[in-house]
C-alpha cells in the first residue's frame, strides 16, 4: 500500500488530453514539492517534473503539474502514442523522513 | 553528460548480504552538490526509495530499511555502493542508483534526475 495514491490507469487518445492525480496528507504533499517520474516500458524512471510544476530541460511543454493542498496532478496535452508509460509521484514525507512515492499509473494511448 | 551503471550479482541466496556497486562518469561524486542514491523496484511494483550518500559521506537511510542498509562512497573510483543484509524474497528487485538534487529553500527539496538503468536482484537458494 503506496502513502500516495494514484488511479492505477488512466487511457486516452491520440491528440486528447489526460490527468493523473495524486492524492497525499498534509505529512507529505501538503507541506512539501511534488515530483513526477516517467517510466517507459522496460526503463528506468525519468523525471518528468520537479517541485510540482517544472520540466527539466527537454522535457515537451505538453507536460504539466499543479498542486493543491494535499493533492497533485500531472496533466499530459495532445497525446501522443509514446507517452505510454508508468507515471509515479514522489515527495518529501515528514513522518515517515523519507522519500514516499504513489503506486503508479499505467497510461494508455488507445 | 552524467551516467550512472549499476553492476553487482544477480544471484543472492536469502539471509545473505547483498552488494551493488554504481560507477558515476562524466561528473565527478567529489565535486559536491549532488546526493547519490539508491532506489528499489519489486517486479511488476511501485518505486521505494532506498537512501543517499553525500560525497564527503554523510548518509541517509529509509528508516524502514535503515537496520540492514550501508550505503558507501569510493570517491577515487567515482564509485558509491549499497549493501543490505539478511536478504530474503522480499528483496527480489530491479535495483537502481540515480543522482539526486536537494536543498532547504524555499521549501526542502530532494528529487533524482539522473538514474540508472537498473539492475535485477533476486533473493533465492
Amino acid at each position: 500500500q503506496s502513502v500516495l495514491t494514484q488511479p492505477p490507469s488512466a487511457s486516452g487518445t491520440p491528440g486528447q488530453r489526460v490527468t493523473i492525480s495524486c492524492s497525499g496528507s498534509s505529512s507529505n504533499i501538503g507541506s512539501n514539492y511534488v515530483y513526477w517520474y516517467q517510466q517507459l516500458p522496460g526503463t528506468a524512471p525519468k523525471l518528468l517534473i520537479y517541485r510540482n510544476n517544472q520540466r527539466p530541460s527537454g522535457v515537451p511543454d505538453r507536460f504539466s503539474g499543479s498542486k493543491s493542498g494535499t493533492s497533485a496532478s500531472l496533466a499530459i496535452s495532445g497525446l501522443r502514442s509514446e507517452d505510454e508509460a508508468d507515471y509515479y509521484c514522489a515527495t518529501w514525507d515528514d513522518s515517515l523522513r523519507g522519500v514516499v512515492f504513489g503506486g503508479g499509473t499505467k497510461l494508455t494511448v488507445l | 553528460q552524467v551516467q550512472l551503471q549499476e553492476s553487482g550479482p544477480g544471484l543472492v541466496k536469502p539471509s545473505q548480504t547483498l552488494s551493488l556497486t554504481c560507477t558515476v562518469s562524466g561528473g565527478s561524486i567529489s565535486s559536491g552538490g549532488y546526493y547519490w542514491s539508491w532506489i528499489r523496484q519489486h517486479p511488476g511494483k511501485g518505486l521505494e526509495w532506498i537512501g543517499y550518500i553525500y560525497y564527503s559521506g554523510t548518509t541517509y537511510y529509509n528508516p524502514s530499511l535503515k537496520s540492514r542498509i550501508t550505503i558507501s562512497v569510493d570517491t577515487s573510483k567515482n564509485q558509491f555502493s549499497l549493501k543490505l543484509s539478511s536478504v530474503t524474497a522480499a528483496d527480489t528487485a530491479v535495483y537502481y542508483c540515480a543522482r539526486a538534487v536537494s536543498g532547504s529553500y524555499p521549501l526542502y527539496y530532494y528529487y533524482m534526475d539522473v538514474w540508472g538503468k537498473g539492475t535485477t536482484v533476486t533473493v533465492s537458494s
